[in-house]
């Protein structure tokens, strides 16, 4: 219940084009689902960030939506620039404090952006 | 505002040895988180701690503990490494209990056990 299951594994999107990764939790008690981009050799970084509360969020390129019935989310890149190439990990939290493990990563995505 | 450190930033280490890690969260986060990441598990939680306090724990052996002190810097410690010990360790700060709000990364240390 506590899994975070990420979609595709690895991506490759051409210059321009949109890169699409899904993820998917359980646990209805999470209710903070943050995306975070991580280059080599660096720690992750937030990028965006949505609540159970709103089903869209845009920032800039980068566009998350949230579709609570189905228990899933997803990451929207549009116009995917090679500087976007990097691994990223979608997130679930819950705000409850439940002394046990309350922020849940997914596998990661590695996204390659051709020039 | 100066980000997350962590020291050091890459260390040796032999079977049987025990490692400390130390992590500076940004000033005036109280929370400090941990996570394990390697390339076949991906970042796993270890533990959080909130004003000196463990308030969250992941699914690690005993031989992982940590601590946090009063300026909330935090340490992490290894007792006994072993061969799968190997991995890029971060720490998370934010203002909050970590489930609250925005977790902020440090670079890591990435540790490796011969």
């Amino acid at each position: 219940q506590q899994q975070v299951k990420q979609s595709p594994q690895s991506l490759i999107v051409q210059k321009g084009g949109i890169s699409i990764i899904n993820c998917a939790y359980e646990n209805t008690a999470f209710d903070y689902f943050p995306w975070y981009q991580q280059f080599p050799g660096k720690g992750p970084a937030l990028l965006i960030a949505i609540r159970p509360d709103v089903s869209e969020k845009k920032e800039g390129r980068f566009t998350i939506s949230f579709n609570k019935s189905a228990k899933q989310f997803s990451l929207h890149i549009m116009d995917s620039q090679p500087g976007d190439s990097a691994t990223y990990f979608c997130a679930a939290s819950m705000s409850r404090d439940n002394y046990g493990q309350n922020f849940v990563f997914g596998p990661g995505t590695r996204l390659s952006v051709l020039p | 505002k100066a980000g997350v450190t962590q020291t050091p930033r890459y260390l040796i280490k032999t079977r049987g040895q025990q490692v400390t890690l130390s992590c500076s969260p940004i000033s005036g986060h109280r929370s400090v988180s941990w996570y394990q990441q390697t390339p076949g598990q991906g970042l796993q939680f270890l533990f959080e701690y909130f004003s000196e306090t463990q308030r969250n724990k992941g699914n690690f052996p005993g031989r992982f503990s940590g601590r946090q002190f009063s300026n909330s810097r935090s340490e992490m410690n290894v007792s006994t490494l072993e061969l799968g010990d190997s991995a890029l360790y971060l720490c998370a700060s934010s203002l909050r209990l970590a489930g609250r709000g925005e977790q902020f990364f440090g670079p890591g240390t990435r540790l490796t056990v011969l």
